[in-house]
């Protein structure tokens, strides 16, 4: 375990259901983000929460909203997805020292394979 | 915008060998590089991060090289096991712009005993 923890791990959902995926982290960071993982494609990144305040939106569709209520945890709020949407999404974290970042690492979950059908 | 390339992007060797794993980025403008290594269908575990000063790093059987100034790194393998099997993402950190990270491709690795 990397101190990123995400649930649930496999998510099946139609069309016209709300569901949610979550991330928490257990390393005392400050920023935390989501990714998109599709087959055959570079990860993305989709949003960015630096001291829970959301700093960047990488021109994602609305269908996905994100959550930022404490530095521990993030949430990705799913509804109207499409089946293109289909991917490993990704949480990260990291200590954001602001521009200085020098030791900044970054430490991934294990991810939430979303399969929309 | 940055773009980050990773070539091969499959690899096949037998056990014992060593490789050598490319990444190359068009904007030499950045904070660190980091490699990490992607198992199926898992998350992405840190291998090693090199600062934009530092012109390697090494862990156990594992060297990363950072030339910026020609936009390059390398992931050397020494001795390869079975058990190295797996994707290898290199991502660079942009330059002043908080800590976003842009990834490659990924070249995936099957070490054969």
């Amino acid at each position: 375990e990397t101190g990123v923890t995400q649930t649930p791990r496999h998510l099946v959902m139609g069309m016209t259901n709300k569901k949610s995926l979550k991330c928490e982290q257990h390393l005392g960071h400050n920023a935390m983000y989501w990714y998109k993982q599709s087959a055959k494609k570079p990860l993305e990144l989709m949003f960015v929460y630096s001291l829970e305040e959301r700093v960047e939106n990488n021109s994602v569709p609305s269908r996905f909203s994100p959550e930022c209520p404490n530095s521990s945890h993030l949430f990705l709020h799913l509804h109207t997805l499409q089946p293109e949407d289909s991917a490993l999404y990704l949480c990260a974290s990291s200590q954001d020292l602001g521009r200085v970042s020098l030791d900044t690492e970054a430490f991934f979950g294990q991810g939430t394979r979303l399969t929309v059908v | 915008k940055q773009e980050v390339t990773q070539i091969p992007a499959a690899l096949s060797v037998p056990e014992g060998e060593n490789l050598v794993l490319n990444c190359s980025f068009t904007d030499s403008a950045i904070y660190n590089l980091q490699w990490f290594r992607q198992d199926p269908g898992k998350g992405l575990t840190s291998l090693l991060l090199i600062q934009s000063s530092q012109r390697e790093q090494t862990s156990g059987r594992l060297n990363a090289s950072l030339d910026k100034s020609s936009g390059r790194s390398t992931l050397y393998i020494a001795a390869s096991q079975p058990g190295d099997s797996a994707t290898y993402l290199c991502a660079v950190r942009r330059y002043n712009a908080g800590n976003m990270l842009t990834f490659g491709g990924g070249t995936r690795l099957m070490v054969k005993p």
